[in-house]
């Protein structure tokens, strides 16, 4: 069975450019997670989705920052315009079991972005 | 929100020695505390994780324990490895809320 795909997998910018990030979480898995993590440190959740809404997205900056999970698969988590602070691994992760599952989250290999 | 603090932020052990990583939570309602692995360029595993109704548990040679009282666990792996070389991450979380990473401990161990 096919693990989180994320792509790409490296991207490098100049700043005020845009840059989208694509997962798709593992087959049958309703609740999809953005996490943010920065060199160093642990993952910090940006949005998490259950099918195709977003229920949890206090922590996503929304001037610049969206996401989508139109058809409650695949997602895209996108920025416009890119800031030097962004440069981080952008993590995406898959669970089963809905919104009350308490358990293991399946994550991806990561999207790194560099800003110049 | 729930808080998770993470000591140490690096530790060092010869092979075949003990490392034990300590986590504290805030949210006395978390209930499910997972421990992930991630070597350089990967992605985070789990490795092992306890619920708020067992006070150990126990993989090989990692163990996990669980203080509710006192709102902390700790990672146990015995015989260290090289292969053990990674951050290791605690996280926290109870239903309906996502989990809740510590911000990291970077382990090597030397051969």
């Amino acid at each position: 069975e096919a693990g989180v795909v994320q792509s790409p997998r490296y991207k490098i910018i100049e700043k005020k450019q845009p840059v989208a990030f694509w997962c798709n979480p593992i087959s049958g898995h309703n609740t999809l997670y953005w996490y943010l993590q920065n060199l160093g440190q642990g993952p910090e959740l940006l949005i998490r989705y259950e099918n195709e809404e977003a229920v949890d997205d206090s922590q996503l900056p929304k001037d610049r920052f969206s996401a989508e999970r139109l058809k409650g698969v695949d997602s895209t988590l996108k920025i416009q315009p890119a800031e030097l602070g962004d440069s981080a691994v952008y993590l995406c992760a898959s669970s089963p079991g809905g919104l009350a599952f308490t358990g293991e989250l399946f994550f991806g290999e990561g999207s790194r972005l560099t800003v110049l | 929100g729930e808080n998770v603090e993470q000591h140490p932020s690096t530790l060092s052990v010869q092979e075949g020695d003990s490392a034990v990583i300590k986590c504290t939570y805030s949210d006395s309602a978390s209930n499910y505390f997972p421990w992930y692995k991630q070597e350089l360029g990967k992605r985070p595993q789990l490795i092992i994780d306890i619920r708020s109704n067992v006070g150990e548990k126990k993989d090989q040679r990692i163990a996990v324990t669980l203080n509710k009282t006192a709102k902390h666990f700790s990672l146990h792996i015995t015989e260290t490895q090289p292969e053990d070389s990674a951050v290791y991450f605690c996280a926290a979380s109870k239903r309906n809320t996502p989990l809740v990473f510590g911000k990291g401990t970077r382990l090597s161990v030397i051969a």
